[in-house]
């Protein structure tokens, strides 16, 4: 099992570029989720999903948009990248039954010039 | 809204001695669980240790132990016997669907 995977792990973009940051998994995990990380901000929640179809706001959605067609992939796109939205990416998904860890993807470093 | 306080941004310990992590919490459910992730240079997050709230017992994994305080919304992890390896990044975090962290405490172990 490759367990969760994202693409790419690193991209620069410029102001104003578009991307699509892909998450996959391969546990049958019905929630998913994504995170930033930030130097001192610790990992703020960006959007999640409990299920194929569905998807929820985190902590700081504005500026990016998801979505979960398919049970295994969780897609996070940023249509106008701005500076502001350089950070780390990390996607995380666990099964809804009993809360139990996440399993975490490696991250992807995203930088917006 | 809920939100995760980890007061201490870093943290010092010699090595073989015991060292106590805060993280503070503020929720108006009953139900939740926590938990206490490790997150080494090799930036992978590790899960440490997990606490369902409606348990009173305070959950325990080999040398990691909280002290969970419900009325006080307070989750604290103990680390015995610190080790070189234990020095990471240590995050806090609440939730139930949707699971929300804390900005995290950087521990360092002294040789």
């Amino acid at each position: 099992n490759a367990g969760v995977t994202q693409t790419p792990k690193f991209r620069v973009l410029k102001t104003g570029q578009s991307m699509t940051l892909l998450c996959a998994q391969d546990m049958n995990h019905e929630y998913m989720y994504w995170y930033r990380q930030d130097p001192g901000m610790g990992l703020r929640l960006i959007h999640y999903s409990v299920g194929e179809g569905t998807t929820a706001k985190g902590e700081v959605p504005d500026g990016y948009n998801v979505s979960r067609l398919k049970k295994q992939n969780f897609l996070l796109g940023l249509e106008s990248a701005a500076p502001s939205q350089t950070s780390v990416y990390f996607c995380a998904s666990r099964f809804r039954r009993e809360v139990n860890e996440q399993f975490f993807g490696p991250g992807t470093r995203l930088t917006v010039l | 809204a809920q939100t995760v306080t980890q007061s201490q941004p870093e943290m010092s310990v010699q090595e073989a001695e015991t060292v106590t992590l805060s993280c503070t919490y503020d929720t108006s459910e009953s139900d939740y669980y926590l938990f206490w992730y490790k997150q080494p240079p090799s930036r992978q997050m590790i899960l440490v240790i997990r606490q369902e709230a409606y348990k009173q017992q305070n959950a325990t994994e080999n040398r990691f132990s909280v002290n969970f305080q419900k009325a006080a919304k307070s989750f604290s992890l103990k680390i015995s016997d610190s080790q070189l390896g234990d020095a990471a990044m240590y995050f806090c975090a609440y939730g139930d669907d949707k699971i929300i962290f804390g900005k995290g405490t950087r521990l360092h172990i002294l040789p």
